[in-house]
């Protein structure tokens, strides 16, 4: 059974720095991996997705990377704003059609000005 | 708006009564999941539709859950004699075949 890791559970940084969250997965037979944003209350915003045979995706402050074989994932976000602030979910697609997302527990994320 | 939209936004409910969650997806989108996010977790899968067939219903916990999509568009769950451990966010999303899911603002249930 696919599992889906978060490290952190929870972050909290002064605005301007760079900060890595890490999302860890049991199987490496994904067919995509996608990282969101949940602000409270809210539904998922989707940030970025990565297919498996890619290994980045950037969108503007946003970098997330994908290691396959190592079953790891990366979100990096530089110069962090206290906008930012919400929690980060990560979430794998196993197979090719179209099957439903399992997901980490996400990553709490503040940003304190 | 073209995106997802769940109602009601918020529902409490008494333990043991039924309720039903309406979802709107996007026009056009054939695939349509649901979720339940439990307080501090990750979103749950439930069960998956194409158009109105229901092709995956693993993830629903017990059998007082039911979701139904009769034309292929709007989906209800229901749950039924409601208990205390129904209480989560109720997430539906919708999308075209093998892409990208897009998610509604969810459905915050509360069973007293």
């Amino acid at each position: 059974k696919q599992e889906v890791t978060q490290i952190p559970a929870a972050l909290s940084v002064p605005e301007g720095e760079n900060l890595v969250l890490n999302c860890s997965f049991t199987d490496s037979a994904i067919y995509n991996l996608q990282w969101f944003r949940q602000d409270p209350g809210k539904g998922l915003t989707s940030l970025l997705l990565i297919q498996s045979s890619q290994r980045e995706q950037t969108s503007g402050r946003l970098n997330a990377s994908l290691d396959k074989s190592s079953g790891r994932s990366t979100l990096y976000i530089a110069a962090s704003q206290p906008g930012d602030s919400a929690t980060y979910l990560c979430a794998v697609r196993l197979g090719s059609g179209n099957t439903p997302l399992v997901f980490g527990k996400g990553t709490r994320l503040s940003v304190i000005a | 708006g073209a995106g997802v939209s769940q109602s009601p936004r918020y529902k409490v409910a008494k333990r043991g009564q039924d309720v039903a969650l309406r979802c709107d997806p996007i026009s056009g989108h054939v695939s349509l999941f649901w979720y339940q996010q439990a307080l501090g977790q990750g979103p749950e899968f439930l069960t998956y539709f194409q158009n109105e067939a229901q092709l995956d219903k693993s993830g629903l916990p017990s059998d007082r859950f039911f979701a139904e999509r009769p034309e292929g568009s709007v989906s209800t769950l229901k749950i039924q004699r409601t208990q205390q451990e129904d209480s989560a966010v109720y997430l539906c999303a919708s999308s075209l075949a093998n892409v990208e899911q897009y998610f509604g603002p969810g459905t915050r249930l509360t069973v007293t």
